[in-house]
């Protein structure tokens, strides 16, 4: 069964910390996604992927970066975590050659609490 | 931007009964996808579906590009079916998909 794979569901961090969250897919897929989710807001983007080493910007960039330096792992990396940061983080993958127009599979969810 | 207006904005059914959830959308689409969320955040991939009409099982949906819509049918529901339904869209190659508020259903036994 193909999975994204997030490793942790609940995270509790302290304002200023460094956070990392890894996301992990098995399909060989190109195209990786990170979103947050809040409540009255839906789903935002926030950075994606086409590739290994390639990134660009989503909707929402701002306090947040990301790693891709193999395939099948996205990081998203929130550098200084910060209050308004505490929200369920999403990421998912779509298959090869359709970017954005992709099927989208999203992993279970990372819940992050910054205190 | 593309607007996506999704109706109802919550559901409450009766194990068995039918319903169709609709979603709107203010400009031409090339991408329109349907996901459930179950009450544990689990985001599940329904359709792809930027025109025409597709069924799985007890879930059917049916887009009707020229006309901005798209429509998700439930059948005969079940208490799994609960959590919230969320239709998303783009435009182009490089749009972002963009998510409707969702519907949020509840199916009581």
């Amino acid at each position: 069964d193909v999975k994204v794979t997030q490793s942790s569901r609940y995270l509790v961090k302290r304002t200023g910390e460094k956070v990392f969250l890894e996301c992990v897919q098995d399909m060989d897929h190109e195209n990786m996604f990170w979103y947050r989710q809040d409540p009255g807001l839906g789903l935002r983007l926030i950075y994606f992927s086409y590739d290994v080493k390639m990134k660009e910007k989503g909707d929402i960039p701002e306090g947040y970066s990301v790693s891709r330096e193999k395939k099948e792992r996205f990081s998203l990396i929130l550098e200084s975590a910060s209050t308004n940061q505490t929200s369920m983080y999403l990421c998912a993958s779509s298959p090869p050659g359709t970017g954005l127009l992709g099927k989208l599979l999203f992993g279970s969810g990372t819940q992050l609490s910054v205190l | 931007g593309i607007q996506v207006e999704q109706s109802p904005p919550d559901l409450i059914l009766q194990e068995g009964a039918n319903s169709t959830l609709r979603c709107n959308f203010s400009d031409s689409v090339n991408n329109l996808q349907w996901f459930h969320q179950n009450p544990w955040g689990q985001l599940i991939n329904l359709f792809y579906i930027p025109s025409g009409t597709k069924q799985n099982g007890r879930l059917s949906a049916t887009t009707v590009a020229t006309e901005r819509y798209s429509l998700l049918y439930i059948s005969s529901s079940q208490t799994t079916d609960s959590g919230v339904y969320f239709c998303a869209v783009t435009r182009g190659s490089q749009g972002n998909l963009i998510f409707g508020k969702g519907t949020k259903l509840s199916v009581k036994p």
